[in-house]
C-alpha cells in the first residue's frame, strides 16, 4: 500500500526553464514532507523539506509547495540546470502516523535537464 | 565531517548463502535507519534503531533478516539464507534526533543469483 505517489517516472526540461515535480500522498497523518535528490550509485541527498503548518518553503532555486487539502506537494526548480539531472524522491512521515519516524518514499521521478 | 558509510558497495551471492551488510552512521547520530529499494521501485523502510534499541522493525520482510546495532554505533543487517527477491539496494541513514533530516549512505547493491 503505497502512501506516497510520484506518478511521473520521468521529466525532461530545457536548461533555464522551470522543472515541476509532483507528489501525492494518501495518509492524512503525514505532517512533514521532504524531497531527496539521488545521483546514480549514490544515496539520496536531502534537498528541501516542508512542515504541514506551512504551504511554501523556498531555498535558492528550489521551492516546495504543499496543498494539504489536496494532499499534494510539488517541487519547483527555477532555473533548471544540467546538474539538476537526477532522480528526485518525495518522502513523508507523520509523528502520529502508524509509520512512526520512518520515511515513506515515492518511486521517484527522473529529471533530465537538457542544454 | 564523515558521512554515513556502508560496506560493501556491491555484493553478489548465490541463493541460500548469507550476507552481512554494515552501516556506519554519522558520529553522534543516535538514530539509524535501514531502507531497501528493489528493482527501481520506491525506497521502503526496514527498521529504525535508537542507539542500540530497535525502535521500529515493522518493515523487516521476514525472519531471514536480522539487524543489530551493538553498542549503539555501527549496525549490521544480515540476510540468511538469501533469496532471489532480496536483491536490491540497501540504504542506511542516520539522524541526530527524531523527526530530523536523515542522511543517507551510498547504499549496498545486493544481487542474489
Amino acid at each position: 500500500d503505497q502512501q506516497v505517489k510520484q506518478n511521473s517516472p520521468s521529466l525532461s526540461v530545457q536548461e533555464g526553464r522551470i522543472s515541476i515535480l509532483n507528489c501525492d500522498y494518501t495518509n492524512s497523518m503525514f505532517d512533514y514532507f521532504l524531497w531527496y535528490k539521488k545521483y546514480p550509485a549514490e544515496g539520496p541527498t536531502f534537498l528541501i523539506s516542508i512542515s504541514s503548518i506551512k504551504d511554501k518553503n523556498e531555498d535558492g532555486r528550489f521551492t516546495v509547495f504543499l496543498n494539504k487539502s489536496a494532499k499534494h506537494l510539488s517541487l519547483h526548480i527555477v532555473p533548471s540546470q544540467p546538474g539538476d539531472s537526477a532522480v528526485y524522491f518525495c518522502a513523508a512521515f507523520g509523528l502520529n502516523s502508524n509509520s512512526g519516524y520512518a520515511l515513506n518514499f515515492g518511486k521517484g521521478t527522473s529529471l533530465l535537464v537538457t542544454p | 565531517e564523515a558521512g554515513v558509510t556502508q560496506f560493501p558497495s556491491h555484493s553478489v551471492i548465490e541463493k541460500g548463502q548469507t550476507v552481512t551488510l554494515r552501516c556506519d552512521p554519522i558520529s553522534g547520530h543516535d538514530n539509524l535507519y535501514w531502507y531497501r529499494r528493489v528493482m527501481g521501485k520506491e525506497i521502503k523502510f526496514l527498521l529504525h534503531f535508537v542507539k542500540e534499541s530497535k525502535q521500529d522493525e515493522s518493515g523487516m520482510p521476514n525472519n531471514r533478516f536480522l539487524a543489530e546495532r551493538t553498542g549503539g554505533t555501527y549496525s549490521t543487517l544480515k540476510v540468511q539464507p538469501a533469496e532471489l527477491e532480496d536483491s536490491g539496494v540497501y540504504f542506511c541513514a542516520s539522524s541526530q534526533g527524531l523527526a530530523a533530516e536523515e542522511f543517507f549512505g551510498p547504499g549496498t547493491r545486493l544481487t542474489v543469483l
